[in-house]
């Protein structure tokens, strides 16, 4: 069965600076997709970035962007300029791109910032 | 703006009574999802549905069910509730399986007493 491990239970990092967050999962696919959402405490997950296990370039949304290492099995969320408003709960996902798929998630990483 | 509206933002239910989680989605998508959240357990997903009539276990079914009459509606039903399902339920839905982004609703924290 494929596992999602975040083994950050939680972070923190000054407003405006950089943090990145850890995330590194199990499997013996080769297509798959990788995710990160969002948790605000609204409570309504949102979805940040996603990654194509079978596409090199790492993926880029702003100030968030992924560093992919299909090979160590790792996919990390680094958050540039960071700001009050990324304050949430992050989950990285993993779904298999074959049969019948099931998002997994990690169980999370608590992000706080610092004014 | 796209929805995934649940009906209740807090329940508090008591042991043995039948409980309905409802969620609707107005984007006509095809699936949609119920997870449980729990502390340091991420999400996990209980049932899951690709089509109207259509519904598939996931990962924690036991002591759940779920309906699925119209594509836009997706209910959990505990049969009879007890305190360990005491958690956060969040809805999903996606146009074309979970490999696409899925919208989730702003979930239902459950208390059974």
């Amino acid at each position: 069965a494929q596992t999602v491990t975040q083994s950050q239970p939680e972070m923190s990092v000054q407003e405006a600076e950089t943090v990145t967050l850890s995330c590194t999962y199990d499997t013996s696919e080769s297509d798959y997709y990788l995710f990160w959402y969002k948790q605000p405490p609204s409570r309504q997950m949102i979805l940040v970035i996603r990654q194509e296990a079978y596409k090199q370039q790492n993926a880029t949304e702003n100030r968030f962007s992924v560093n992919f290492q299909k090979a160590a099995k790792s996919f990390s969320l680094k958050i540039s300029d960071s700001q009050l408003g990324d304050a949430a709960m992050y989950f990285c996902a993993y779904v298999t791109n074959f049969g019948n798929e099931k998002l997994t998630f990690g169980t999370g990483t608590r992000l706080t910032i610092i004014p | 703006d796209v929805k995934v509206t649940q009906s209740s933002r807090y329940l508090v239910k008591r042991t043995g009574e039948k409980v309905f989680l409802e969620c609707v989605q107005d984007m006509d998508h095809e699936n949609m999802f119920w997870y449980r959240q729990d502390p340091g357990l991420g999400l996990r997903l209980i049932y899951f549905s690709y089509d109207v009539k259509m519904k598939e276990k996931g990962d924690i079914p036991e002591g759940y069910s779920v309906s699925r009459e119209k594509k836009e509606r997706f209910s959990l039903i505990l049969e009879s509730a007890s305190t360990n399902q005491t958690s956060m339920y969040l809805c999903a839905s996606s146009s074309d399986g979970p490999h696409e982004k899925l919208f989730f609703g702003s979930g239902t924290q459950l208390s059974v007493l």
